[in-house]
């Protein structure tokens, strides 16, 4: 059974700071990964979609690595501001049965003025 | 603009009562699921659609019901049959052809037991 893990589960950092989010998964027949912000109350915006047949996918200030073999993937924020205070979920798609996304409980993250 | 909508967005209900979620996209994809989030815990998969007509149930699927009779709609019964429906639901919709897709998320409903 997959299973996602996304660590640290809070993270509080102050503004301009570079950061490295963490994800982790238990089996590597996976499509994609995919890494979503989530504010209070709201539903989920697609940040980056990494093919598995891929190493990183770039947008903006953020960075998203997939290391299948190893089951590891990261998310790098750059210059990191208020705004990108949120909670950060990753998921990945099987390429088995129900080709479904599993998701990791995700990291919360705070950047202080 | 293209997108998903789901209403209402906060729904309170009786103990014993049927509800029906609402979720429409016009991005013309054919695959739409439904997922539950509760605090603590990733997104749970309810039920999903891969074409109108046709629906499985996911990994939670007892105590809910859909039906899928338009391409841009994916409604979402929560029936007395589910013990624990307080939650926070999310529709979700990708294109078809298989699961390289990026999958995209409405806003949300709040769902609350009195």
């Amino acid at each position: 059974k997959q299973e996602v893990t996304q660590i640290p589960a809070a993270l509080s950092v102050p503004e301009g700071e570079n950061l490295v989010l963490n994800c982790s998964f238990t089996d590597s027949a996976i499509y994609n990964l995919q890494w979503f912000r989530q504010d209070p109350g709201k539903g989920l915006t697609s940040l980056l979609l990494i093919q598995s047949s891929q190493r990183e996918q770039t947008s903006g200030r953020l960075n998203a690595s997939l290391d299948k073999s190893s089951g590891r993937s990261t998310l790098y924020i750059a210059a990191s501001q208020p705004g990108d205070s949120a909670t950060y979920l990753c998921a990945v798609r099987e390429n088995t049965g129900f080709q479904k996304l599993v998701f990791g409980t995700g990291t919360r993250l705070l950047v202080s003025p | 603009d293209g997108g998903i909508t789901q209403s209402p967005k906060y729904l309170f209900r009786k103990e014993g009562q049927n509800v029906t979620l609402s979720c429409e996209q016009n991005l013309n994809h054919d695959a739409m699921y439904w997922y539950r989030q509760d605090p603590g815990q990733g997104l749970r998969l309810i039920y999903y659609s891969q074409i109108v007509n046709d629906f499985q149930k996911g990994d939670i699927a007892e105590g809910y019901s859909v039906s899928r009779e338009k391409k841009e709609s994916f409604p979402l019964t929560v029936t007395s049959a589910q013990k624990n429906p307080t939650a926070f639901y999310l529709c979700a919709s990708n294109p078809s052809g298989g699961g390289h897709n990026e999958q995209f998320f409405g806003p949300g409903t709040r769902l609350t037991v009195l």
